[in-house]
């Protein structure tokens, strides 16, 4: 079964300072693995995806992140952060040859930029 | 705008009546699937339309719930006698193939009192 860990709840950073927020993952297969962001009362917005090749993908909004395959890792990074990126995270994953299954989420992460 | 357009946004009903959300892409996607995200989760699947076949469908949607996509364009999620624990965010979402990224429409947030 597929499944992604965010370990944080909670990320506070402080403005201009870079951001990491972490996402493992568990899949039987190759994953492809997707980075979201939600705002209050609104649906999830697409950030960035991983489905093969180089391993640091970028996405919008000056946000990256880095597929690490030995430590089924898929952290989602930003050098500099901004108040505005103050929101909640999602990161997930689906098994590349599986068909038709869905995406399976993580909890998801609330990122607070304090300026 | 991800192209995906939900109603109603906000739905209160009471305990033991049916419910019906609408999900309508504003372009033709294939795929189209159903969500469910409570307080404090990430959204979990419900069910999943190629087109018009529903293929799919989470043990999470029992026998009051029942999804259509007729003619593979709009779709509707039916919740028949709610239940408190039907209180969440639906989410729809759209998508061209297993490789792509889905687009969220904005959800429509039931409350069953």
């Amino acid at each position: 079964a597929q499944s992604v860990a965010q370990p944080e709840d909670q990320v506070n950073v402080a403005e201009g300072n870079p951001l990491t927020v972490k996402c493992t993952y568990s899949v039987s297969g190759n994953p492809y693995l997707f980075w979201y962001v939600q705002y209050p009362n609104r649906g999830l917005q697409f950030l960035l995806k991983y489905i093969t090749g180089d391993n640091l993908v970028k996405g919008s909004y000056g946000f990256e992140a880095e597929f690490n395959k030995s430590q089924t890792s898929f952290h989602l990074k930003k050098p500099s952060a901004l108040v505005s990126d103050s929101a909640l995270y999602f990161c997930a994953v689906r098994v590349s040859n599986s068909g038709n299954t869905p995406l399976v989420f993580g909890k998801g992460t609330r990122l607070s930029v304090i300026a | 705008d991800t192209g995906v357009s939900q109603n109603p946004r906000h739905k209160i009903t009471k305990r033991g009546q049916n419910v019906t959300f609408r999900c309508d892409p504003i372009s033709e996607h294939n795929r189209l699937y159903w969500y469910r995200q409570t307080l404090g989760q990430g959204p979990e699947f419900l069910t999943y339309f190629q087109n018009e076949a529903q293929l799919e469908k989470s043990r999470l949607l029992s026998d009051r719930f029942s999804a259509e996509r007729p003619k593979g364009s709009f779709s509707t999620l039916e919740i028949q006698r709610t239940e408190q624990g039907d209180s969440a965010m639906y989410l729809c979402a759209i998508s061209t193939g297993p490789s792509y990224e889905q687009y969220f429409g904005p959800g429509t947030r039931l409350t069953v009192t």
